[in-house]
């Protein structure tokens, strides 16, 4: 069982938005504005898509943004497009002790 | 360019031992906390290990706690997993991945290395 919990699927047509919560406690995700979200694929290497709650790092597209309230933090991806279709992670600072959590990935099927 | 690339990853018999390889270029290896995250076949990612950039902290997964030991070289810029006890359920993508500090959220990823457990 993962410490932070997305949803296991989303899907959306061409053009929609989708949005993948993650949610947490106050000891992390609500406690801090460290979360950041992850693009991946499986047996490759995660790509960093969202960084502090809302950051972009450069060359991820502005579609791509994050929010957070309370202790539930959100990607949300406008204008979906194919080459969207991928797992998505969010990971968040959990205090000095346990460093990082991470959620259980959710499935992005684009239809 | 940023780059961090893992080696020692092989097929392993249960019970047995295994030490990971992590070479980081580009950056200044000892400002950087390191991680350690695995995903095994069809799951999800799961942190195993980490360590700050001095090496003084360290936090283990319970799941590998007690079997595996993080470390790392800053004159040399790499990280190590030392495994050992291996069990099945370790079979993985292990990736190692860097933060600019312990606790933030890795940034940069390697490419992983496969470890598998099996008779």
């Amino acid at each position: 069982q993962s410490a932070l919990t997305q949803p296991r699927s989303v899907s959306g047509s061409p053009g929609q938005s989708v949005t993948i919560s993650c949610t947490g406690t106050s000891s992390d995700v609500g406690g801090y504005n460290y979360v950041s979200w992850y693009q991946g694929h499986p047996g490759k290497a995660p790509k960093l898509m969202i960084f502090d709650v809302t950051r972009r790092p450069s060359g991820v597209p502005d579609r791509f943004s994050g929010s957070k309230s309370g202790n539930t933090a959100s990607l949300t991806i406008s204008g979906l497009q194919a080459e969207d279709e991928a797992d998505y992670y969010c990971c968040s600072y959990a205090g000095s002790y346990t460093f990082v959590v991470f959620g259980g990935g959710t499935k992005l099927t684009v239809l | 360019e940023v780059q961090l690339v893992e080696s020692g990853g092989v097929l392993v018999q249960p019970g047995g031992s295994l030490r990971l390889s992590c070479a980081a270029s580009g950056f200044t290896f000892s400002t950087y906390g390191m991680h350690w995250v695995r995903q095994a076949p069809g799951k999800g990612l799961e942190y195993v290990s980490g360590i700050n950039n001095n090496g003084g902290y360290t936090y283990y997964a319970n799941s590998v706690r007690g079997r595996f030991t993080i470390s790392r070289d800053n004159s040399e810029n790499t990280l190590f997993l030392q495994m050992g006890s291996l069990r099945p359920e370790d079979t993985a993508v292990y990736f190692c991945a860097r933060s600019p500090w312990a606790g933030h959220p890795p940034d940069v990823w390697g490419k992983g290395t496969t470890v598998t457990v099996s008779s």
